[in-house]
Parts: C-alpha cells; sequence; structure tokens
C-alpha cells in the first residue's frame, strides 16, 4: 500500500532563503509525481508534475527532483518570498495506478519578511 | 488556464439534511474525481467516475454518496442524510487521460461543507 510522508510538517524561514521541502513514498513503483500549492481554506494548485522517467522539473522559481529508487522527491524554492507561504502537498497515483491520488499530509511554509 | 469550478464555495447544512456539491471538469477532461480534506488532515480520495460510472471508490464512499454526470458539463456529488463527520473540504478533480492521468490532475477550489 502506497504511503507518502512529507518533512518538515513545518518551516518558516527568512525572506530571500532558498529551502527544500522533501516528499517521500513507499512504492517506487509511480507512474508519476506531482506537487501541490495550497492556500488556507483553498484549493489545490498544480506546481509542477514528474513523469517517472523524467529526474527534475523546472517552473520559474520551483525546482521539483525525482529520484524512484529511493522513493524520494524534494522541491527546491529559490530567493523565497512571502508569496511563498502556504501548505506544499505532494501527491503520487495509488500502487495500482487505477487514477487515485495518494497525499502527504504536506509542509506548511511561512516566509518572514 | 482552463479551471474546473466547484460550487458552492461553502455550505452549512443540518445534519441528516441531504446536499449535493456540484463541479464543472475542464470540457475536454474525460476522467473525473472527488476527494475530501478534513480540517488538519491529509487529503483523501472517494471515489473516480468514468464513461458514466463509477472506477473506482474508497471505504469512505458508502452508501451516503452518490456520484453523478446529470449533463455534459456538471459532475455532482449527493450526501444523503449528512452526519457531523462529513464536515470537511470537498474537492473535485479532473484528468485528461486515462489510468494514471499522464497529464496530472486539476483541482478545483473546493467546496466547504459545514454539518451543523
Amino acid at each position: 500500500k502506497q504511503e507518502v510522508t512529507q518533512i518538515p510538517a513545518a518551516l518558516s524561514v527568512p525572506e530571500g532563503e532558498n529551502l527544500v521541502l522533501n516528499c517521500s513514498f513507499t512504492d517506487s513503483a509511480i507512474y508519476n509525481l506531482q506537487w501541490f500549492r495550497q492556500d488556507p481554506g483553498k484549493g489545490l494548485t498544480s506546481l509542477l508534475l514528474i513523469q517517472s522517467s523524467q529526474r527534475e522539473q523546472t517552473s520559474g522559481r520551483l525546482n521539483a527532483s525525482l529520484d524512484k529508487s529511493s522513493g524520494r522527491s524534494t522541491l527546491y524554492i529559490a530567493a523565497s518570498q512571502p508569496g511563498d507561504s502556504a501548505t506544499y502537498l505532494c501527491a503520487v497515483p495509488n500502487s495500482s495506478n487505477t487514477g487515485k491520488l495518494i497525499f502527504g499530509q504536506g509542509t506548511t511554509l511561512q516566509v518572514k519578511p | 488556464e482552463p479551471e474546473v469550478t466547484q460550487t458552492p464555495s461553502h455550505q452549512v447544512t443540518q445534519m441528516g439534511q441531504e446536499v449535493i456539491l456540484r463541479c464543472v471538469p475542464i470540457s475536454n477532461h474525460l476522467y473525473f474525481y472527488w476527494y475530501r480534506q478534513i480540517l488538519g488532515q491529509k487529503v483523501e480520495f472517494l471515489v473516480s467516475f468514468y464513461n458514466n460510472e463509477i472506477s473506482e471508490k474508497s471505504e469512505i464512499f458508502d452508501d451516503q454518496f452518490s456520484v453523478e454526470r446529470p449533463d455534459g458539463s456538471n459532475f455532482t456529488l449527493k450526501i444523503r442524510s449528512t452526519k457531523l463527520e462529513d464536515s470537511a473540504m470537498y474537492f473535485c478533480a479532473s484528468s485528461e487521460t486515462g489510468i494514471p492521468a499522464s497529464y496530472g490532475y486539476t483541482f478545483g477550489s473546493g467546496t466547504r461543507l459545514t454539518v451543523v
């Protein structure tokens, strides 16, 4: 059964700092991995999608890497800004690849001005 | 950029009442999903829907829940006889391709359901 864990649960950094969020999954036979952003009380905004054949994906100041063999993904945020404050979720399709996404519990990031 | 639209954004209902949560998926998407997030907990899968039938459902999705695609654009989640523990944020999602979604999933902004 696929399980997804995110560390740390919460992170507080000063503005301008580079930071790394971690996501680990127990079953390495994933098809892809998706990172989402969730603002308080709001919906899920897709940030990056990494296919199993890819090592990383970049969008602006965000870079996501994937190491399937070790069951890990990282989300790197460069030059953090207060507007980056949110909860970041990673999700992978379940082990039987039936379309169901398994989510981590998220990392809540606070970027202080 | 195409969006998944959910209405209402917030619904308060009395315990035992029926509620219908509505979603308009992205127009060329064929696969539809409902997820929910109880406050402070993980986002969890409820049901997937393709070709006018349920593809998969979780243990949470018991007989009090049902889904329907009543026309070519809407996708609804009905909860009969709501319970206090049904209070959560409900997310609709859609994907263009099949299982699993090669291009990822697009989520709506959610409906916050409060059962009192």
